[in-house]
């Protein structure tokens, strides 16, 4: 059974600050593995997808990396923005199963 | 298209009652999946389908719950004789068949059982 751990648990930080968020999970069998964001009371936006043959994933200011074998992802948030306040979910899709998700990471950016 | 479409997005309901809740996926994924997701934690996976064929529920799915894709476009999932335990978000994602794809999730119908 997949287990997707993310450190920190929440994290709090001045504008403008880069951040870097943690996920590991325990089985390297995916065929993917997708990073969040929920806001309070909201349903879970896509930000970025990587596939298993991927080492990296840029969007704007977001850049995920992967690293399979060792069962670790995380999301590098460059100049950081009140904006980017949310919970940030990672979700590796294991070949056996569904997304897997672990309990997120909650960010507040203060201006 | 406008992503996944989650209906209702709130429903207040006396414990013992029945609930339905509906998901209208984006129109051209096959694969429909229910998440259940309570404070403070992340979404927990309830069951998939891969057009109208249910293919995995999980053990979090008691027998109170049932979920169906009748045509392959949207999903119901209800709940009957509701407890205070139910209490959640219920998230709704859908994505296209091959493995290699984004899931897109709706905003979720809040449920809330006094």
């Amino acid at each position: 059974k997949q287990e997707v751990t993310q450190i920190p648990a929440a994290l709090s930080v001045p504008e403008g600050e880069n951040l870097v968020l943690n996920c590991s999970f325990t089985d390297s069998a995916i065929y993917n593995l997708q990073w969040f964001r929920q806001d309070p009371g909201k349903g879970l936006t896509s930000l970025l997808l990587i596939q298993s043959s991927q080492r990296e994933q840029t969007s704007g200011r977001l850049n995920a990396s992967l690293d399979k074998s060792s069962g670790r992802s995380t999301l590098y948030i460059a100049a950081s923005q009140p904006g980017d306040s949310a919970t940030y979910l990672c979700a590796p899709f294991p070949r056996y199963s569904t997304l897997t998700f672990g309990k997120g990471t909650m960010l507040l950016v203060s201006p | 298209d406008t992503g996944v479409s989650q209906n209702p997005r709130h429903k207040i309901t006396k414990r013992g009652q029945n609930v339905t809740f509906r998901c209208d996926p984006i129109s051209e994924h096959n694969r429909l999946y229910w998440y259940r997701q309570t404070l403070g934690q992340g979404p927990e996976f309830l069951t998939y389908f891969q057009n109208e064929a249910q293919l995995e529920k999980s053990r979090l799915l008691s027998d109170r719950f049932s979920a169906e894709r009748p045509k392959g476009s949207f999903s119901t999932l209800e709940i009957q004789r509701t407890e205070q335990g139910d209490s959640a978000m219920y998230l709704c994602a859908s994505s296209l068949l091959t493995e290699n794809t984004e899931a897109f999730f709706g905003q979720g119908t809040r449920l809330t059982v006094v």
